[in-house]
């Protein structure tokens, strides 16, 4: 079984400052790592995804996670926010042997970004 | 395609009384997951279909709970005997093929048990 931590619940940050969205997990087994955006009033969407190979990933927006298998995190960071981040962010793990078990969520962190 | 569509995308029903939700997915995914979600937590997975097949069900939380995909393109999720703790946002996603491929959710459906 898995588990995934997102300590911070909510992070506000001014428009245009960096910020980072920590999640780190528990798993016995080696996982895939999701990161979800809920933006108000729609469903989650994928952002970004680590499966294999470098542990750098990037979205198109802007975004990026590394995968730090010593620490189990997955943290994600953007250098400059836009008020258009503002959304509810999920950390996901799945394990490999075929998704049996789903998607393991976080319980989110609620992006503020301030003018 | 307009992706995946959840109805009634509100809900509210009197406790002891039986709710059943509808998820269409997209098209050609094969693949389609329940998850639920109560206020302050994520996404809490519940089952999944692939195909018609019902490849995991230990996750749903009681026995008043069932799901159907009879076949393989929508689906439904009943809960019996509701109570009032089952209140919360029913998710759908369905994918094509792998969990490693990306899983596209719905708008959910919210229930409230009055």
């Amino acid at each position: 079984a898995q588990s995934v931590t997102q300590l911070d619940s909510q992070v506000p940050v001014f428009e245009e400052a960096p910020v980072e969205l920590r999640c780190n997990y528990s798993s016995s087994v080696s996982v895939y790592l999701f990161w979800y955006v809920q933006y108000p009033n729609q469903g989650l969407q994928l952002l970004l995804k680590y499966l294999s190979g470098s542990t750098l990933v990037e979205s198109i927006n802007g975004f990026e996670a590394e995968f730090n298998k010593s620490q189990t995190s997955f943290h994600l960071r953007k250098p400059s926010v836009h008020i258009s981040d503002t959304a509810e962010y999920f950390c996901a793990v799945s394990d490999l042997g075929g998704g049996a078990d789903g998607l393991t969520f976080g319980k989110g962190t609620h992006l503020i970004i301030q003018p | 395609d307009t992706g995946v569509s959840q109805n009634p995308r509100h809900k509210i029903t009197k406790r002891g009384q039986n709710v059943t939700f509808r998820c269409d997915p997209i098209s050609e995914h094969n693949r389609l997951y329940w998850y639920r979600q109560t206020l302050g937590q994520g996404p809490e997975f519940l089952t999944y279909f692939q195909n018609e097949a019902q490849l995991e069900k230990s996750r749903l939380l009681s026995d008043r709970f069932s799901a159907e995909r009879p076949k393989g393109s929508f689906s439904t999720l009943e809960i019996q005997r509701t109570e009032q703790g089952d209140s919360a946002m029913y998710l759908c996603a369905s994918s094509l093929g792998h969990l490693n491929t990306e899983a596209f959710f719905g708008q959910g459906t919210r229930l409230t048990v009055v």
